[in-house]
């Protein structure tokens, strides 16, 4: 158990309509990132947190937004849902960004929310 | 941005076999980690290993940074081993590797 917390971890809906997928990070982490993997695909980064605040972009669509709460929990808005939005999307967290003090940079990643779009 | 490159793409090992994972990058990084996907989708931490060596059990992991390049090593595999290894680096944000999926056949 990596300590972060997904929810849910199924979900399946129709095109067009809007879900979000919840994380809640390891306790004492304050960043924050977001992933998409599409079947038999890597890892593509979409967004990154840092105490509420964006600190990176990916390739994040503009039909999916994502915020870093007070409480460090994250949600990541995905609307408009077209069947090529399904995909393990992933959560991940870290102490800090590794830069100014090594090994904060870690990342610990949930174990995903799949969804289906059809 | 920074690029990732992973070989060998694929991987089909006897158990018991030795193997040799390799991640290359193409800037300096502050961030590097080895993860092992398994077949139910989870990613597990392996290695955060910017610089050095470490080992853990079977499996040991080397990176020398200033010719960015890691190297994961597995020893006397096990089917249990398959799945895909995924490479990740970054300065504040982690871009992965496409991987190794390996298969370990008993």
């Amino acid at each position: 158990d990596s300590g972060v917390t997904q929810t849910p971890k199924h979900l399946i809906t129709a095109t067009g309509q809007r879900v979000t997928l919840r994380c809640s990070p390891r306790s004492g982490d304050l960043s924050v990132y977001w992933y998409q993997q599409s079947l038999d695909q890597g890892l593509q980064f979409l967004i990154q947190y840092y105490n509420g605040e964006e600190r990176a972009k990916g390739n994040i669509l503009e039909r999916f937004s994502a915020q870093q709460f007070p409480d460090l929990h994250s949600e990541l808005n995905l609307s408009s849902l077209e069947l090529g939005d399904s995909a393990l999307y992933f959560c991940a967290s870290s102490l800090g960004l590794g830069r100014l003090v090594p090994g904060t940079g870690e990342l610990f990643f949930g174990e995903g929310s799949r969804l289906t779009v059809l | 941005g920074i690029q990732v490159e992973q070989s060998p793409p694929d991987l089909i090992l006897q158990e018991g076999a030795n193997s040799t994972l390799r991640c290359n990058f193409s800037d300096s990084v502050n961030n590097l980690q080895w993860f092992h996907q398994n077949p139910w989708g989870q990613l597990i931490n392996l290695f955060y290993i910017p610089s050095g060596t470490k080992q853990n059990g079977r499996l040991s992991a080397t990176t020398v940074a200033t010719e960015r390049y890691s190297l994961l090593y597995i020893s006397s595999s096990q089917t249990t081993d398959s799945g895909v290894y995924f490479c990740a680096v970054g300065t504040y944000k982690y871009i992965f590797g496409t991987g190794t999926r390996l298969k370990v056949l008993a």
